[in-house]
């Protein structure tokens, strides 16, 4: 079955440290979103990427970084210089790559606690 | 820029009965796209209904339906016979060149 798996389901890091989310996809999309998301708000759009070898910069990039080095994997690296990293991470694609009425398909997300 | 706003942070529904769930959103741009997505406890986000800004008809899925109306920039969900598993998250979303969110409604529904 086509889809977005997103590893691991649960993350633990110290402060300080970098870490790496997984994003993978098998769906043919051209473009892929990673998003993050605080308890009793919306998704923030962190980075997102129309075609391989291109990314933009979303609402809230600062401190994270992103590869598209293949266009079914998105890995977004939380860096240390994020100041508040402890947050659910999802990934989306979507195609056409511009197309308005496209949905998103989400992976089930990455909860990510940094202590 | 774009905004959306979902002005109810919860609702509560008796089973069986309709509620509506409130989104207005602005944009400058007259080709858009408006999404509302389902998200339970479990996390994962899933797609319920898409609108498009020059669709002239309602959207409908199934006991999801879109009510829109451009002139007062609102796309409210309305769920028919609510059920049990209703009981989630609900997010409105807009589109112009990216996917903005609200930030949500708890629905639950109750026996």
């Amino acid at each position: 079955d086509g889809g977005i798996t997103q590893s691991p389901k649960y993350l633990f890091r110290k402060e300080g440290q970098n870490v790496t989310l997984s994003c993978e996809q098998n769906l043919n999309h051209d473009a892929m979103y990673w998003y993050r998301q605080d308890p009793g708000q919306g998704l923030r759009l962190i980075y997102y990427s129309q075609i391989v070898n291109d990314f933009q910069k979303g609402d809230i990039a600062e401190g994270y970084s992103v590869s598209r080095e293949k266009k079914e994997s998105f890995p977004l690296t939380v860096t240390s210089a994020q100041k508040n990293p402890t947050a659910f991470y999802l990934c989306a694609s979507s195609t056409p790559r511009t197309g308005r009425d496209s949905p998103l398909h989400f992976g089930n997300g990455t909860r990510l606690t940094v202590t | 820029a774009q905004k959306i706003t979902q002005t109810q942070p919860g609702m509560f529904v008796q089973e069986k009965e309709a509620v509506t769930l409130d989104c207005t959103y602005d944009t400058s741009d007259p080709s858009y796209g408006l999404f509302w997505y389902k998200q339970p406890s479990s996390g994962e986000m899933i797609f319920l209904i898409y609108q498009g800004s020059y669709d002239q008809q309602n959207a409908t899925e199934g006991r999801y339906s879109l009510n829109f109306q451009k002139a007062r920039k609102s796309a409210n969900l309305v769920i028919s016979a609510s059920q049990l598993g209703d009981s989630a998250m609900y997010f409105c979303a807009m589109r112009v060149n990216k996917l903005t969110f609200g930030t949500g409604t708890q629905l639950k529904v109750e026996l």
